[in-house]
């Protein structure tokens, strides 16, 4: 699997536009680019998921370069409910059998008013 | 839509005790998986099944064993519990034809002491 690297934190304000990147310099042709959020004293929860340009959904959006050694989470107009923890993953879904996925500490983000 | 249960929500145990934590997915998933997080770190993979009948271990397999009970479960035993044990232990599920999303239980609190 791919390492990734994340920012330890972030800091915004309500109302502000959250862009968070993650490195995946070794991504593999087969991989996909994954996001999870995880709130306090919960499970995490799928965001959203790409493999190249942009994605987006009711949540966020996805940008993925032509190069895909990175990846921007960006979350629109961020409220208070959006501080989380942010986690990045990489790998290939259709590895015949078995993924696991690999959690790294991921980023932080906390939304002050 | 119960998605990923687990039980007990918490628990407190003495160094020695043993236990099993429960997990039940109701979406018809094959693949199942138990992490633990400790506190301010991301989730290490303990174990995973990646369908019925089959198990494996992950990052951090010692001092635990699994069991894939049918489709549906897939507990999580700690033999003779240690204080590094003290975690917060989630379940997560994920369907063969998912790319990398998996669904995550509320987890367990457990505390050794």
């Amino acid at each position: 699997l791919a390492k990734t690297t994340q920012p330890i934190s972030m800091d915004s304000y309500e109302g502000q536009e959250v862009n968070i990147t993650c490195s995946h310099n070794n991504i593999a042709t087969n991989d996909y680019i994954t996001w999870y959020q995880q709130f306090p004293s919960q499970g995490p929860r799928f965001i959203i998921q790409g493999y190249k340009t942009k994605v987006t959904n009711e949540v966020a959006s996805l940008f993925i370069p032509a190069d895909r050694k990175s990846s921007t989470l960006s979350l629109p107009r961020v409220s208070l409910s959006d501080t989380a923890v942010y986690y990045c993953l990489v790998g290939d879904p259709l590895n015949t059998g078995f993924q696991k996925l690999v959690f790294g500490t991921g980023t932080r983000l906390l939304v002050s008013p | 839509n119960a998605g990923v249960t687990q039980t007990p929500k918490f628990q407190v145990l003495k160094t020695g005790q043993s236990m099993t934590l429960q997990c039940a997915q109701d979406m018809n998933h094959n693949s199942m998986y138990w992490y633990r997080q400790d506190p301010g770190m991301g989730l290490r993979l303990i174990y995973y099944s990646a369908s019925e009948g089959t198990t494996d271990k992950g990052e951090v397999p010692n001092g635990y064993n699994v069991s894939r009970l049918n489709k549906r479960e897939f507990s999580l035993r700690l033999e003779s519990a240690a204080p590094s044990q003290t975690s917060v232990y989630f379940c997560a599920s994920r369907t063969a034809v998912a790319k990398n999303i998996q669904y995550f239980g509320a987890g367990t609190r457990l505390s050794v002491l």
